[in-house]
């Protein structure tokens, strides 16, 4: 059974701080994972993607991924309020995800 | 911009109705995908499809038959819809050959099955 694993939550930050979001994933046969964004009663939107080991930056974000620890995360600089969504981590699998359950980031003004 | 679209954001039938929730992308996508998502599961993928006609089994098939007959447009049904059928549905769609699969996805739509 291919499996993503993310903490629930709720992660709670203040505006401005760095909120750093993890997840773990059972297979070493995937190659990509992703990042995506859920607001509530709106559908996944895709904010990174990541296939090779170390770090990748775009804006506020930064994915990381280490391969030989199967550990994918996502930092958010800046925190905002409109950061506020539950985020979806995704590995996959051929041309299939896996998605985790998702874990809920509150940013408090 | 990928584009992909759902027939109704929300829909409520009776236990026992034939249900059909339609998707239509605008990208060529050959991959099209069925999630229903549930608080605390995550997204589970029902069926998907890599080409015209074809169509694979995901995790969570039961209940659930699915039609391609265009590229463009993939149709979930429900042929005897129950109660805990109620959930949101996601459509996605996806490039092979893309080297990282990006999935799409459309709006959803929120079924209630009385």
């Amino acid at each position: 059974q291919k499996e993503v694993e993310q903490n629930s939550g709720p992660l709670s930050v203040p505006e401005g701080a760095i909120a750093s979001l993890n997840c773990t994933y059972s297979d070493r046969v995937s190659q990509s994972f992703f990042w995506y964004r859920q607001y509530s009663g709106k559908s996944p939107e895709l904010i990174m993607s990541i296939y090779s080991n170390g770090d990748k930056e775009d804006g506020r974000f930064t994915a990381q991924l280490n391969k030989a620890s199967q550990y994918v995360s996502l930092l958010i600089r800046d925190s905002q309020p409109s950061d506020s969504a539950t985020y979806l981590c995704a590995a996959s699998y051929g041309n299939k995800l896996v998605f985790g359950a998702g874990t809920i980031l509150r940013v408090k003004s | 911009d990928v584009k992909v679209t759902q027939s109704s954001r929300y829909l409520v039938k009776r236990t026992g109705e034939k249900v059909f929730l339609e998707c239509v992308q605008d990208m060529d996508h050959e991959n099209m995908f069925w999630y229903r998502q549930d608080p605390g599961l995550g997204l589970r993928l029902i069926y998907f499809s890599y080409d015209v006609k074809m169509k694979e089994k995901g995790d969570i098939p039961e209940g659930y038959s699915v039609s391609r007959e265009k590229k463009e447009r993939f149709s979930l049904i429900l042929e005897s819809a129950s109660t805990n059928q109620t959930s949101m549905y996601l459509c996605a769609s996806s490039l092979p050959g893309d080297r990282f699969d990006t999935q799409y996805f459309g709006p959803g739509t929120r079924l209630t099955v009385l």
